[in-house]
């Protein structure tokens, strides 16, 4: 099973460039979401999903797009990259769950932009 | 609302000593939450779970926390540290509602000397 993966692992942009970093699942799950960590801050989240065709905005949503045409995949999308958006991005899919229950929550391994 | 604070940025022991990392939390909503580590240029791997059952849990490896509402805290321990256990430990914590966004702390990194 491949869990999540995340592409592409590494990734330089200049500035006022744009640029999609995907995201698959194969486990069927029907939550996603798009974190960035930044040295100090823990993990804030971007966007997220709660299935297919619904999206929301999470703590940091500007200069960020998401769309979720199909349960397995949840692209990011840079319209404009900034320096300000330097960073590693995780994606995490959870299964969806009833209030109270246990939720196992699997991360991607991680895109490491650089923006100059 | 809901929010973590990781009261140690920086944590150091010498392997075969305990390990030691505090947690606090706060939320509106009966909290789940998770201790999760991160290895130098990896994801995250769950380590640990509390969802309302028994306030101690146990998690892989040979780490434990015990939720203690009372002191709004949920502090990660293990017997006696391991060179591999080396890394950055987040606490998380997640409210019970339809959202069930993760809010995760600063981050403790454990050094394991040798």
């Amino acid at each position: 099973n491949a869990g999540v993966t995340q592409t592409p692992k590494f990734q330089v942009l200049k500035t006022g460039q744009s640029m999609t970093l995907q995201c698959a699942q194969d486990m069927n799950h029907e939550y996603m979401s798009w974190y960035r960590q930044d040295p100090g801050m823990g993990l804030r989240l971007i966007h997220y999903s709660v299935g297919a065709g619904i999206t929301d905005q999470g703590e940091v949503p500007n200069g960020y797009n998401v769309s979720r045409s199909t349960t397995e995949d949840f692209p990011l999308r840079l319209l404009s990259a900034a320096p300000s958006q330097t960073s590693v991005y995780f994606c995490a899919c959870r299964p969806r769950a009833g209030r109270g229950s246990l939720d196992g929550y699997t991360f991607g391994s991680g895109t490491r932009l650089t923006v100059v | 609302a809901q929010s973590v604070t990781q009261l140690d940025s920086h944590v150091s022991v010498s392997e075969g000593t305990p390990v030691l990392l505090r947690c606090n939390y706060s939320s509106s909503y009966s909290p789940s939450l998770f201790w999760y580590v991160q290895h130098p240029n990896k994801g995250l791997q769950l380590l640990l779970k509390y969802t309302s059952a028994a306030t101690l849990v146990k998690g892989i490896n040979g780490f434990e926390a015990e939720f203690k509402k009372s002191e709004t805290s949920f502090h990660l321990t293990k017997p006696s540290a391991h060179m591999s256990d080396a890394a950055e430990y987040f606490c998380v914590v997640t409210a019970d509602t339809g959202r069930r966004a993760l809010t995760f702390g600063s981050g403790t990194r454990l050094q394991v000397q040798p």
